[in-house]
């Protein structure tokens, strides 16, 4: 089946450390984005990319970086200098219509927790 | 900045019941206005409104975009517990290639 695949679903680290969060699609869309999600706030867009080997920062990309080698992959690593950095990760694909993003398709999510 | 708000943050409502969500926007650029159900984990698309398309429905559910109000209402009518889910509105400004995201409004219909 085509979709979006994100793992690991749960992840707990500790103070200080480097994590990488993994998103896979076969839905052979041009564009991948990274969200993050918190009680009350909404979806923020951490990076967002719209062809490969190519990358741009969203509105809370501080403590995050991101890869984008293959059209399929789009990984994000929570470095530690993301200070707050327990929430809800959504990775997201679409077809990056021409002029606009259109809809967006959503992976399961990754739920990391800080200890 | 772009903004999106919605209102209210969180409804309760009996089974059968009608309800209406809202959602208001600031943006520079409006290209289209898109509502996403989310009910356990991954958001899942319900509509996509333009200005040639201000009005979608399915089912129980319909919405409709105000341009001139910069704003947009999503209605479910003779709800189910199954209508019970978070859900969001985003804006495409047709710039960078993203989408800005409300708040969101969570909806629990009990029986």
């Amino acid at each position: 089946d085509g979709g979006i695949t994100q793992s690991p679903k749960y992840l707990f680290r500790k103070e200080g450390q480097n994590v990488t969060l993994s998103c896979e699609q076969n839905l052979n869309h041009d564009a991948m984005y990274w969200y993050r999600q918190d009680p009350g706030q909404g979806l923020r867009l951490i990076y967002y990319s719209q062809i490969v080997n190519d990358f741009q920062k969203g509105d809370i990309a501080e403590g995050y970086s991101v890869s984008r080698e293959k059209k399929e992959s789009f990984p994000l690593t929570v470095t530690s200098a993301q200070k707050n950095p327990t929430a809800f990760y959504l990775c997201a694909s679409s077809p990056a219509h021409r002029g606009g993003t259109g809809e967006l398709f959503f992976g399961e999510g990754s739920r990391l927790t800080v200890l | 900045e772009d903004k999106v708000v919605q209102s209210p943050l969180s409804l309760v409502v009996h089974e059968g019941d009608t309800v209406t969500l809202n959602c208001s926007y600031e943006v520079t650029n409006f290209r289209s206005l898109l509502w996403y159900k989310q009910e356990k984990k991954a958001p899942t698309f319900l509509f996509m409104l333009t200005s040639s398309g201000i009005e979608k429905k399915s089912g129980r559910l319909s919405s409709i975009l105000d341009k001139k109000e910069l704003s947009s209402i999503l209605n479910i009518t003779a709800t189910q517990t199954g209508d019970s889910a978070i859900y969001l509105c985003a804006v495409d400004t047709g710039t960078a290639s993203k989408l800005t995201f409300g708040t969101g409004t969570r909806l629990q219909v009990t029986l």
